[in-house]
């Protein structure tokens, strides 16, 4: 499996754009996270799915993030309108799922979308 | 809901001494605790993990720690190595409406100095 994959890499846009990040999870994961990592912040958990369901979404800083996971191999992230603020480097992770299991929880991460918002 | 506390921020340590990161969490329903290793410019990677029903778990040069009572855990490297440098995060992860999903503390950026 290639593990989780994010895409774009990097991203550099301007204040006021529409940005849209993208993730597929690992095969067979039905748990999906959206995390931002900030040298100030550290990295927080935005939004997380269960069966592309949204579970808990109130890491989402403001109305301007949505999050939507149509299928069980795709995830988007969306900044309307993007701004200097929300410079970071952003990460999708997955899992097998939720729950007490013993390999449930063990979360994979993308290698991460850097964001530059101009 | 769940805080994760991580300390030191910043360690440095000579090759070959031992390095010590500690994490206390709030919530006792917590009941999975992981440790990531995130090189420069790299993701996070799960390095070891540890669950409510143990107190310690050794893989090699790795070890963690588990004071359910006390409500804190800690990982610990032996004769570290200039690879070992990175930032380390701790993470608890929830129980009941938020299994799974984990809150991890701030990280710890070690130094490893040959």
């Amino acid at each position: 499996d290639a593990g989780v994959i994010q895409s774009p890499r990097h991203e550099v846009t301007e204040m006021g754009q529409e940005v849209t990040l993208r993730c597929k999870p690992i095969s067979g994961h039905n748990s999906l996270f959206w995390y931002r990592q900030t040298m100030m912040r550290g990295l927080e958990l935005l939004i997380y799915f269960n069966n592309n369901v949204p579970i808990d979404d109130s890491g989402m800083p403001e109305d301007r993030f949505s999050a939507k996971m149509p299928n069980a191999s795709f995830s988007t992230l969306k900044i309307q309108p993007s701004e200097p603020r929300d410079s970071a480097v952003y990460f999708c992770a997955s899992s097998l799922g939720l729950g007490r299991g013993a390999a449930k929880n063990i979360q994979y991460f993308g290698a991460g979308t850097r964001l530059s918002v101009l | 809901g769940e805080n994760v506390e991580q300390h030191p921020s910043t360690l440095s340590v000579q090759e070959g001494d031992s390095a010590v990161i500690k994490c206390t969490y709030s919530d006792s329903a917590s009941n999975y605790f992981p440790w990531y290793k995130q090189e420069l410019g790299k993701r996070p990677q799960l390095i070891i993990d540890i669950r409510s029903n143990v107190g310690e778990k050794k893989d090699q040069r790795i070890a963690v720690t588990l004071n359910k009572t006390a409500k804190h855990f800690s990982l610990h490297i032996t004769e570290t190595q200039p690879e070992d440098s990175a930032v380390y995060f701790c993470a608890a992860s929830g129980y009941g409406g938020s299994q799974g999903n984990l809150i991890f503390g701030k990280g710890t950026k070690l130094s490893v100095k040959p």
